[in-house]
């Protein structure tokens, strides 16, 4: 079966430190990823998103990037976060959006301070 | 482009109430619908889904139908307990593509006992 690693769970940095979230899926393959941030108290912001290794759609131009070094393998990083970068960061994959939706994972909880 | 719309909450019921969320669509072609829900502090989660027109999706005593004629997907449940407390998203998939999803900007439910 399929199944989507996320971590860390929680992390609280510093203003102007470095990210690196990682999300990792199991049991597929040649998935589509999606990296989505969840500010609090509000909907679903979607960030990046890729069809395929190397591929990156950039959906909001902000102090983020996204990397996806393997088939499986989805890297959200930060050369150096602001305090609005604080938020609920969800990773989530698909194969057949119109069939099965996404999965996501359990959501790294970011504060910046 | 496509989109969805729900009701915004918070929504606050007593336990064994009945639920329904409001929720409608704006699309050019034959997207697929979704609930999700997220627990508190958790990832999402698919709750239902409905592929076609007039389909009913359903899940733990929650039910939604596929309304072409009215674009809807009303999420409803007849009688919610405190552990159904959680927000609630629907989703479409975007017809020009398989790989994307619209969210609604999320519903806030509380049951209390």
């Amino acid at each position: 079966s399929q199944t989507i690693h996320q971590w860390p769970a929680t992390l609280v940095q510093p203003v102007g430190s470095p990210l690196s979230l990682e999300c990792t899926v199991e049991g597929t393959s040649n998935p589509n990823l999606y990296w989505y941030r969840q500010a609090a108290g509000r909907g679903l912001q979607l960030l990046f998103y890729s069809v395929g290794i190397g591929q990156i759609s950039s959906e909001v131009p902000q102090n983020l990037s996204a990397s996806r070094p393997q088939d499986r393998q989805f890297i959200l990083s930060s050369k150096k976060l602001l305090l609005s970068d604080s938020g609920f960061y969800l990773c989530a994959w698909s194969v057949r959006v119109l069939a099965y939706g996404y999965t996501f994972g359990s959501g790294t909880r970011l504060t910046v301070v | 482009g496509d989109s969805v719309t729900q009701m915004e909450g918070p929504v606050t019921l007593s336990e064994e109430a009945f639920l329904t969320i409001n929720c409608t669509y704006t699309a050019t072609g034959y997207p697929s619908l979704f609930w999700y829900v997220q627990y508190p502090g958790e990832g999402l989660q698919l709750l239902l889904k409905a592929t076609k027109a007039d389909d009913k999706g359903s899940n733990k005593g929650f039910e939604a139908t596929y309304r072409k004629e009215t674009t809807s997907f009303h999420l409803e449940k007849g009688s919610v307990q405190v552990s159904d407390s959680a927000v609630y998203f629907c989703a479409l998939s975007e017809g020009s593509n398989d790989y994307k999803l619209s969210f609604g900007a999320g519903t806030t439910v509380t049951v209390r006992a």
